[in-house]
Order: structure tokens, then sequence, then C-alpha cells
């Protein structure tokens, strides 16, 4: 199972709004409703920011949301703010029974 | 407020074996599938295996299939991952992690290293 395709690098000023994408074929992203989204910062484990493509867990902010198209997905962050920098990865259920994670894409703030 | 603490991580020799645990508290265990996942110095997140609640189902990734062991003991709120036959690329550090959602992680322990070398 090949690693989904994440940019290595994004970046955007604060109050900005910045898109990862994450692409994948359709026996994982395109095929199930099951994306991920994880916010890594140096030296701490990964927290999870989306899952099930849209949905945000209690305590993460209305300014990250996801979506997908085809065998794209996308997660974007509105009114970007300095804590935001970090490391996201984007992860997939596949029709392997498995789960693929992309490669991260780092997130500066200007 | 969910608690994972793995433990076991170390030094071994490649063709070696290492059991890795975790300990959850705060949380009905049972009730969650778990999952390990692990991370090479400087890179991305690997996904290794995924087990069921009742630990009747388990899933593992083809580059660790046949090597490691995911189990469960839900009388002691304790994931473990059994690993064997390790090679120098098995190197990282090893979360173990909750499923509330189906294949999406929401609590993660502090990670636990393991080096494979000679």
């Amino acid at each position: 199972q090949s690693a989904l395709a994440q940019p290595p690098s994004v970046s955007g000023s604060p109050g900005q709004s910045v898109t990862i994408s994450c692409t994948g074929t359709s026996s994982d992203v395109g095929g199930h409703n099951r994306v991920s989204w994880y916010q890594q910062s140096p030296g701490t484990a990964p927290k999870l920011i989306i899952y099930e493509v849209t949905y945000r867990p209690s305590g993460v902010p209305y300014r990250f949301s996801g979506s997908k198209s085809g065998n794209t997905a996308s997660l974007t962050i509105s009114g970007l703010q300095a804590e935001d920098e970090g490391v996201y990865y984007c992860g997939s259920y596949t029709s392997s029974v498995t789960l693929v994670f992309g490669g991260g894409t780092a997130l500066t703030v200007l | 407020q969910v608690q994972l603490v793995e433990s076991g991580g170390g030094l071994v020799k490649p063709g070696g074996s290492l059991r890795l645990s975790c300990a959850a508290s705060g949380q009905i265990f049972s009730d969650y599938y778990m999952g390990w996942i692990r991370q090479a110095p400087g890179r991305g997140l690997e996904w290794l295996s995924y087990i069921s609640g009742s630990g009747s189902a388990k899933y593992y990734a083809d580059s660790v299939k046949g090597r490691f062991t995911v189990s469960r003991d839900n009388a002691k709120n304790s994931l473990s991952l059994q690993m064997s036959d390790l090679r120098v690329e098995d190197t990282g550090v090893y979360y173990c992690a909750r499923a509330p959602y189906y294949w999406a992680f929401d609590s993660w322990g502090q990670g636990s290293l393991v080096a494979v070398s000679t």
C-alpha cells in the first residue's frame, strides 16, 4: 500500500486560509469516507483534528475543516494562527482493511 | 481523561524480539478499538496494527504481518505488541492509540523508542 500523496510544505500569513491536499486512489480515499487528519508538533504525539472526512472531535476549533472530492481529501485551516504550525498528516482506511497515512505536510505560519 | 502509557522499548539487535505494552486509564478500555502506529526518526507516520475491543479481530500492515502480534488484556486495561525478527528499518517511536471513530485515533501515548542496531 503506497502512502497517500501530500505536498511537503505549505505556508500562510496569520489570518489567511491554507488548504492541504491528500491524494489517494479509489481503494482508499476515493472509496471510503474514513479519512482523518492529524496535527503533530515537534517532539509530541499526533493530535486528531478531523475524522470521517468532515467531523471535528470535541475541542478542535471550527477553523479546521475537511472535505473530499474523488480521490483527493483536503484540510482547510482558516484564520491561520501561529499555533497552527506543525506537520499535518492525512490517513485513510483502505479496501484491504488497513490504514495508510500520507507523507506529511509541514505548515509554516509566516 | 484518557491516558495511555507505553513501555518496553529499547535497543535490540537485528533478528531479536521485543514486547511493547500500553497501559490505559480513564476509559472503559474494552469499549474501544486500539492501534499501534510508529514513526521512524525524521519520518512520517506508519500504521502497524489494529485490534477490536474484544480482541477477536486483528489487522496488520504488510510490513509487519507475520512478525508482530497485537493483543490486549481488558481485565488489566493493557494493550501489547509482540515484535519478533526485528529489522533495522523497524527503528522508531512506537505509539499506542485509541480509536473511538472508525480507523481514526483520538488519544495517543507518549511513544516508546525502539532501536534496532548491531
